[in-house]
C-alpha cells in the first residue's frame, strides 16, 4: 500500500529560527502533496497544495513567506516554518496523492513546539 | 467554498454499544473520506465513499452516502475501547483538495 513517511516527528526550535519538515511518498509518486495544521483538539486546516514542480497554493489566511513549500521531486514535499514564534507551535501533518483519482495517504506528523 | 458539519463534537459511550456519526455538506460531495486519529497521530483510514447511496463496512464500522451525495453517516457497532480516538470526515473537493469537518472525539467507557 501507499506509504507516505513524515520527518521530524517532533522538534524544538527556538523562537525567530527556521524549520524544515520533510514529507516522502515512500512507494509512489505523488504529483500532488498537502500540508495540514492541527491545534489541540481541533480539526485538520489545509494550509496548502503543492504539484511536484510548480508553486505551492496556499489556502486563505496562510502566510506564504512563514510557510515555504517546496515540491522539488515526485516523492519529497518540504514545509520550512521560517522565524518560527510560540503561536507557530502545532501538529503539522502532511499527505500525499498519487494523481487525481487516487486516495490521500497521510504522514504520521510533526509536533512543532516553538520556546 | 464547501462546508462541512461533522456531528456530534464528542461523545461517550459504554462499551458494547452502538453509536453514529454524522457529517454533512453544503455542497454534493464528489467523495467523502472517513479516517480515525490518536491524537498527535497520524490519520488512519477507515472508508471512502463516492457514489450516491453508497455503503461500505469493514468490522464493526459501516459508513453511507446518501443518494444526495451531501449526507454521510459513520456507524460503530458493540463499541470497543479501541474504537477510541477523533473520526473525521474528509470532503474530497472536486479531486483537487481534502477538507475536513471539526472532527468528533469519541470516548468508550469499559
Amino acid at each position: 500500500g501507499a506509504v507516505v513517511s513524515q520527518h521530524p516527528s517532533w522538534v524544538i526550535c527556538k523562537s525567530g529560527t527556521s524549520v524544515k519538515i520533510e514529507c516522502r511518498s515512500l512507494d509512489f509518486q505523488a504529483t500532488t502533496m498537502f500540508w495540514y495544521r492541527q491545534f489541540p483538539k481541533q480539526s485538520l486546516m489545509l494550509m496548502a497544495t503543492s504539484n511536484e514542480g510548480s508553486k505551492a497554493t496556499y489556502e486563505q489566511g496562510v502566510e506564504k513567506d512563514k510557510f515555504l513549500i517546496n515540491h522539488a521531486s515526485l516523492t519529497l514535499s518540504t514545509l520550512t516554518v521560517t522565524s518560527a514564534h510560540p503561536e507557530d507551535s502545532s501538529f503539522y501533518i502532511c499527505s500525499a496523492r498519487r494523481d487525481r483519482g487516487s486516495g490521500y495517504t497521510f504522514g504520521s506528523g510533526t509536533r512543532l513546539t516553538v520556546v | 467554498s464547501q462546508e462541512l458539519e461533522q456531528s456530534p463534537q464528542s461523545l461517550i459511550v459504554q462499551e458494547g454499544k452502538n453509536l453514529t456519526i454524522n457529517c454533512t455538506s453544503s455542497k454534493t460531495l464528489y467523495g467523502l473520506y472517513w479516517y480515525k486519529q490518536k491524537y498527535g497521530e497520524g490519520l488512519i483510514f477507515l472508508m471512502m465513499l463516492q457514489k450516491g447511496g453508497e455503503e461500505k463496512s469493514h468490522e464493526k464500522i459501516t459508513a453511507k452516502l446518501d443518494e444526495k451525495k451531501q449526507q454521510s453517516s459513520l456507524h460503530i457497532t458493540a463499541s470497543q475501547p479501541s474504537h477510541a480516538g477523533i473520526y473525521l470526515c474528509g470532503a474530497d473537493q472536486y479531486g483537487n483538495k481534502l477538507v475536513f469537518g471539526a472532527g468528533t472525539i469519541l470516548r468508550v467507557k469499559s
